[in-house]
């Protein structure tokens, strides 16, 4: 079975900081890592995802997240923070063939003016 | 191209009654998944379809079901509401048999149950 965690249910952040958020995640065999973002009213929309080509993953908005198999990590980071960046951050996993998404707990950012 | 489509976007039913989702994928997308979002609860996987066909189910009580018809439009259906299935339900389309691909969302329908 797949999980993953999500370190901290809030982040809060000064425009212009860098994002961090924490994922780790569980899995018997390689999994297949993704970040979704949610605004208020809305569904989830992917930001990137790592399916087992290169171990640093560049996404949608300035994200990005690395894969590392030795700490079973996916963190997501942004170097500058925008206004925009305020919503709900999804870490998921999944293995080949599974069709399903398992998701972690969530981790809504607020950034401050 | 157009993004998944859901409806009703809000509904408001009482304990027992039942209520039935639609689902419209992206054209061409074969794969139809359904997840409840509760703030209890998080995201949670309800079931997947391909070519009418379920190949995966989630840990919910038979009271949650779902079809997939032959254009692969998706309907699921909660019958015997409970409080407790108050929630976002999220439909996300697929386009490829195996494997991973991107699951593409809905914008989702918020069920309040009364």
């Amino acid at each position: 079975a797949q999980s993953v965690t999500q370190l901290g249910s809030h982040v809060s952040v000064s425009e212009g900081a860098l994002v961090l958020l924490r994922c780790n995640y569980s899995s018997s065999v390689p999994p297949y890592l993704f970040w979704y973002v949610q605004y208020p009213n809305q569904g989830l929309q992917l930001l990137l995802k790592y399916t087992s080509a290169a171990t640093l993953v560049k996404g949608i908005n300035g994200f990005e997240a690395e894969f590392k198999k030795s700490e079973t990590s996916f963190h997501l980071t942004k170097p500058s923070a925008h206004m925009s960046d305020a919503a709900e951050y999804f870490c998921a996993v999944t293995r080949p063939n599974d069709y399903k998404l398992s998701f972690g707990a969530g981790t809504t950012v607020t950034v401050r003016a | 191209k157009a993004g998944v489509t859901q409806t009703p976007r809000y509904l408001i039913k009482t304990r027992g009654q039942q209520v039935t989702l639609s689902c419209s994928p992206i054209s061409g997308h074969r794969s139809v998944s359904w997840y409840q979002q509760t703030p209890g609860q998080g995201l949670q996987f309800l079931f997947e379809y391909f070519s009418e066909t379920q190949r995966n189910k989630g840990n919910f009580p038979g009271r949650f079901s779902g079809r997939q018809f032959s254009n692969s439009r998706s309907e699921m259906n909660v019958s015997t509401l409970e409080l407790g299935d108050s929630a976002l339900y999220l439909c996300a389309s697929s386009g490829t048999s195996g494997g991973y691909n991107e699951q593409f969302f809905g914008p989702g329908t918020r069920l309040t149950v009364l």
